[in-house]
């Protein structure tokens, strides 16, 4: 299985800020992912980051609230924009594996004040 | 969307087996059944996943009914470690959408 890190682990911003969040896996992986999880909530795909292309955006989300980039096979970095307190969530990006199977990193916590 | 649903929670007594069903009634040829699960909010967990055959793993079983509209995840010696939150996801052309999952509650 891939091993995943993100930076920050958590972080407390002011609203009107921005935030960036680093995606790093062990080895190359054809897709990344990102999710948020609200409070209580289950997880919702954000977009796929694409290698040497704009990422593919989920109804409901959009380039200019959520860049994402992937210069390369092993990194991605997810920008939330423009913070408001409903943008506290934990944030987290999966990679897939050969064998069909999403690894999830262990997240990023948001607290937008 | 997600296109399964599982009950909200489930109790299970340590040293039992844990049997999690989940209904995806819509799920096409081609589709892949997966379980995850979650502790505290930390990334979920790989579970097992499989297609049409039953799968069994060092973590867990995975039994798929022949019409492929449901599955039960079956943890067979539970521990209070594995008390977590359980999703089971159809797999679209490698996106995971993910449902309300079923909250298992391991006691002593």
């Amino acid at each position: 299985s891939a091993v995943i890190s993100q930076k920050p682990s958590r972080d407390i911003c002011q609203r009107g800020t921005s935030l960036t969040i680093q995606c790093q896996v062990d080895s190359q992986v054809t897709m990344m992912f990102w999710y948020r999880q609200q409070p209580g909530q289950s997880l919702t795909l954000i977009a796929t980051a694409n290698q040497g292309s704009e990422a593919t955006y989920e109804s409901g989300f959009v380039i200019d609230k959520f860049p994402i980039s992937r210069p390369n096979l092993t990194f991605s970095t997810l920008t939330v924009s423009n913070m408001s307190p409903e943008d506290s969530s934990i944030y987290l990006c999966s990679v897939d594996s050969r064998t069909d199977t999403q690894y999830f990193g262990p997240g990023t916590r948001l607290t937008v004040l | 969307d997600a296109k399964t649903t599982q009950p909200p929670s489930m109790d299970c007594a340590e040293g039992r087996a844990a049997n999690l069903p989940c209904n995806h009634s819509t799920i096409s040829g081609n589709e892949y059944v997966y379980w995850y699960r979650q502790i505290h909010s930390q990334g979920p967990q790989y579970i097992i996943h499989g297609l049409k055959n039953n799968e069994t793993n060092e973590m867990a079983s995975l039994i798929i009914t022949e019409d492929r509209k449901s599955s039960t995840l079956i943890l067979p010696h539970a521990t209070l470690r594995d008390t977590a939150v359980y999703y089971c996801i159809v797999n679209n052309f490698n996106k995971f959408y993910f449902g309300s999952g079923t909250k298992l509650n391991v006691k002593p």
